[in-house]
């Protein structure tokens, strides 16, 4: 049983262009949350996902960052027009249940803003 | 809002115990979790409390929680040069998502 699987694992963007982060859960795993960390911070909530809808968005910036999570494939990060602020690392749980005690995280992409 | 709050380093030598603490605002916290990252990876769950325990032991790992003060601590015995990492404490309220981490505390391990 694979873990959380994320890709890529980094990601370099020029100022502008987007960037799309991918998270596959773990087999079984229908609940999918996305977290951002600042270097030197811990990491910040941004949404929580189950298949097809969002639940908690309340962590995501108001512009330029959407999360999706469909019936078929991976749950996707996008961040539009990206700048320098962006860059940081980017790390995705997945859980069976509405319950962090049994979420597992991916080992995270870091995106680096040029 | 909620706030969690921990020291950012701590060194201890090979064979010590490490004892890293965290204080948190939210007193409707439910869970309370011990994570640990290591260079370039993901987190790692460690441990977690139910905030109506006050101990919870592991191996060489002791959770502490003093929920009158808010205050959890991670104890880890016999302490390793493989336990070198960054700890993040965390907590949650009923429904287990949204979970609010620290700023991480460095652990170093002297040989």
């Amino acid at each position: 049983n694979a873990g959380v699987m994320q890709n890529p694992r980094h990601l370099v963007r020029r100022r502008g262009q987007e960037a799309r982060l991918r998270c596959s859960p773990m087999k079984g795993h229908s609940h999918v949350y996305w977290y951002r960390q600042l270097p030197e911070e811990g990491l910040k909530f941004m949404v929580y996902l189950q298949k097809e809808n969002i639940i908690d968005e309340s962590g995501m910036p108001k512009e330029r960052f959407s999360a999706e999570f469909p019936k078929e494939g991976p749950s996707i990060l996008r961040i539009q027009q990206v700048v320098r602020g962006d860059s940081a690392a980017y790390f995705c749980a997945s859980s069976p249940l509405d319950r962090a005690t049994e979420a597992f995280f991916g080992q995270g992409t870091r995106l680096t803003v040029v | 809002g909620e706030d969690v709050e921990q020291s950012l380093f701590l060194s201890v030598r090979e064979g010590d115990s490490s004892v890293i603490n965290c204080t948190y605002t939210d007193s409707s916290s439910t869970y309370l979790y011990w994570y640990k990252q290591e260079p370039g990876a993901g987190l790692q769950l460690l441990t977690y409390i139910f905030s109506n325990m006050d101990m919870k032991q592991d191996q060489r790992l002791t959770v502490l929680l003093n929920k009158k003060d808010k205050h959890l601590s991670l104890r880890i015995a016999d302490t390793q040069t493989g336990d070198s990492a960054i700890y993040f404490c965390a907590e949650s309220g009923r429904g287990g998502f949204k979970t609010i981490f620290g700023a991480g505390t460095r652990l170093f391990v002297k040989a």
